[in-house]
């Protein structure tokens, strides 16, 4: 049982390089969310999509665009990579109701230098 | 203002001690209440949640909400080691926004 599936786990970019973090959950879930979290911040919503065809900018959506492919995938975009964005970035989904837990991935780790 | 407040800690408490983690947020429409674990390195993974005013107990973990007061905590009795890690509190603001606090960090002293 696969749950949230993240890929890649680990990335290094060069300032400006540009890349997309795939993300799929199996579980029919509605809503799905993307997180960066750096030391000391927390979790921080980028942004969200709480139904497929519907997306939503969070807390720090500046810099990243997002894709709802379908129900079960959910793409970050960094078009133009900056060291800022250096984080582990952790995609989630839920049911969708108004209540509920969120299922994470496992996270992935960008570097940008 | 922080939408979800927590202070970051480290908390430190003796093996067997009670555990308070406290947890403040601005949003007084929030409906829904979480408290997430995570360990060093890993996913964040959900121990409690509550939505109705008092307290709601599973095990060892209790956890503690004040809607007027915008407040929940959770206290975790007979801590053990095992239970050192990162403790996120969450609220869902609106109907699917989910926003988390900037977590305590909790070391149990064997």
């Amino acid at each position: 049982n696969a749950g949230v599936t993240q890929t890649p786990k680990f990335q290094v970019l060069k300032t400006g390089q540009s890349m997309t973090l795939q993300c799929a959950q199996d579980m029919n879930h509605n809503s799905m969310y993307w997180y960066r979290q750096d030391p000391g911040m927390g979790l921080r919503l980028i942004y969200y999509s709480a139904s497929e065809g519907t997306t939503d900018k969070g807390e720090v959506p500046n810099g990243y665009n997002v894709s709802r492919l379908n129900k079960r995938e959910f793409s970050l975009r960094l078009e133009s990579a900056a060291p800022s964005q250096t984080s582990v970035y952790f995609c989630a989904s839920r049911m969708g109701q108004n209540t509920g837990e969120l299922f994470f991935g496992e996270g992935s780790r960008l570097t940008v230098l | 203002q922080k939408e979800v407040e927590q202070n970051s800690g480290p908390l430190s408490v003796p093996e067997g001690a009670i555990a308070s983690l406290n947890c403040t947020y601005s949003d007084r429409g929030s409906q829904s209440f979480f408290w997430y674990r995570q360990y060093s390195g890993k996913s964040p993974e959900l121990i409690m949640f509550i939505y109705s005013n008092g307290d709601k107990e599973d095990g060892r973990f209790t956890a503690q909400l004040n809607k007027a007061s915008q407040y929940v905590s959770l206290l975790i009795r007979d801590s053990q080691p095992s239970d050192s890690a990162t403790y996120l509190c969450a609220i869902t603001s609106g109907t699917y926004k989910y926003i988390f606090g900037t977590g305590t960090r909790l070391k149990v002293l064997a």
